[in-house]
């Protein structure tokens, strides 16, 4: 079984069309749950770590929130250069590893 | 400041070859980890390196093995390699056992012809 689930695997959007993604996780004692997000040949780049159970950080466009099984996120009014794949991990308590899902990948056109 | 650096971005290799591959973590930090991420999967991770000692290691053969230096810069290295060994290779860099950020660079594409 899984450890991290994302879903959808693909979404389409148009410019300006919010929606969410979403990750669940199935670790015991959660240490930090990362999204990331990661561009074709390139390497994933850090966009949030969430912590504990109503959490929410925001950064531009995006928000993420986290809740005891799952955590989201959303993406507002979306833009052409928001296209990439969004990576969620989590890090289990007594390892400082991430265990990644299979991301999502977003496509956002004008 | 420099990021995380990884050489080289691509490398053809054959089956049964030998590959290393190299990292520098960004700036102050020391702790590098590796990952492994097939086409449209997630990162897997390898093992990691902190103090130049390997402390948590992944699910993945004895093939794979590597090494960091006193500067903090890191080698993976592969063994008798297989098709399914084609993959991105990912370096992470963080601070200490908090890890509280990942820092990955560009990766190095690997191709097992």
């Amino acid at each position: 079984e899984d450890q991290v689930t994302q879903s959808p695997e693909a979404l389409r959007l148009q410019e300006g069309e919010s929606s969410s993604l979403n990750c669940s996780y199935t670790v015991s004692g959660l240490r930090g749950l990362f999204w990331y997000r990661q561009d074709p040949g390139k390497g994933p780049e850090f966009l949030f770590t969430l912590y504990s159970a109503g959490e929410e950080k925001e950064k531009e466009r995006l928000k993420a929130t986290l809740t005891k099984k799952e955590s989201f996120l959303h993406i507002t009014a979306p833009k052409p250069e928001d296209s990439a794949t969004y990576l969620c991990a989590v890090r289990e308590s007594g390892y400082s590893t991430l265990t990644f899902g299979k991301g999502t990948m977003l496509l956002v056109s004008p | 400041d420099a990021g995380v650096t990884q050489s080289p971005t691509h490398l053809i290799k054959t089956r049964g070859q030998q590959v290393t591959l190299r990292c520098s973590p960004k700036s102050g930090h020391d702790t590098v980890s590796w990952y492994q991420q097939a086409l449209g999967q997630g990162p897997q991770f390898i093992f990691q390196y902190y103090e130049e000692e390997e402390r948590q290691r992944g699910n993945f053969p004895d093939r794979f093995s590597g090494h960091q230096f006193p500067n903090y810069s890191s080698e993976l290295n592969v063994n008798a390699l297989l098709l399914g060994d084609s993959a991105l290779y990912l370096c992470a860099s963080g601070l200490g056992g908090r890890l509280e950020k990942l820092f990955f660079g560009s990766g190095t594409q690997l191709s097992v012809l």
